[in-house]
């Protein structure tokens, strides 16, 4: 069982929005504002979308976006696009005794 | 730009030490800026950290895994490693290296592309 829950699977059409949730503890995504999400595509290294709840790094695009409310993180993908079929990780630094925790991964369908 | 390529055996048999290699290319391994890190992901489940080791050999292990891991670092090759001792099918998983600014709030940055390791007799 992982430390953050993710739905296992979302899907979407072309030209869609989708939101994928990330919920912990008041330890983790409840009192920190760094949370990470992830990408990852078939046979290839995890690549960070979004850092510090909201934040893209250079380079990714303003397609992918992130929020937080209370316990619960969310990535939200819009204008869905074929090559965003992946998986996607969130990740939230904590205050336990393991400093970074993990979701279970959401895998992105895109019909 | 960074890349980072895990090596090792992908079959290890019970009570054995898993040990793997992470090869660091495009950027210095030595870096006051970054920690270097094992990630593992269990089917099934999701990622788990394993521990960090910083150039100067400097380690932070995951406390649930403290007592059977080692990890190393050899600056001269570009190359740090990990060793798990006593395996067990639960140590099955795809096993990641990865770096990690020294800001504990940080995401790891850049990740390799996975190496499966299965413990089975």
């Amino acid at each position: 069982q992982s430390a953050l829950t993710q739905p296992a699977s979302v899907s979407g059409s072309p030209g869609q929005s989708i939101t994928i949730s990330c919920t912990g503890t008041s330890s983790d995504i409840g009192y920190y504002n760094y949370v990470s999400w992830y990408q990852q595509h078939p046979g290839k290294a995890p690549k960070v979308l979004i850092y510090d709840v909201s934040n893209r790094p250079s380079g990714v695009s303003n397609r992918f976006s992130g929020s937080k409310s209370g316990n619960t993180a969310s990535l939200t993908i819009s204008v869905l696009q074929a090559e965003d079929e992946a998986d996607y990780y969130c990740s939230s630094y904590t205050m336990n005794t393991i400093p970074w925790v993990f979701g279970g991964g959401t895998k992105l369908t895109v019909l | 730009q960074v890349q980072l390529q895990e090596s090792g055996p992908g079959l290890v048999k019970p009570s054995q030490t898993l040990s793997l290699t992470c090869t660091v290319s495009g950027d210095s391994i030595i870096s006051d800026a970054h920690n270097w890190t094992w990630i593992r992901h269990h089917p099934g489940k999701g990622l788990e950290w394993i521990g960090n080791i910083f150039y100067t050999g400097s380690t932070y292990y995951n406390p649930s895994l403290k007592s059977r891991i080692t990890m190393s670092v050899d600056t001269s090759k570009k190359q740090f490693s990990l060793s798990l001792s006593s395996v067990t099918a639960a140590d099955t998983a795809i096993y990641y290296c990865a770096r990690k600014p020294v800001h504990l709030w940080a995401p790891f940055d850049c990740w390799g592309q996975g190496t499966l390791v299965t413990v089975s007799s």
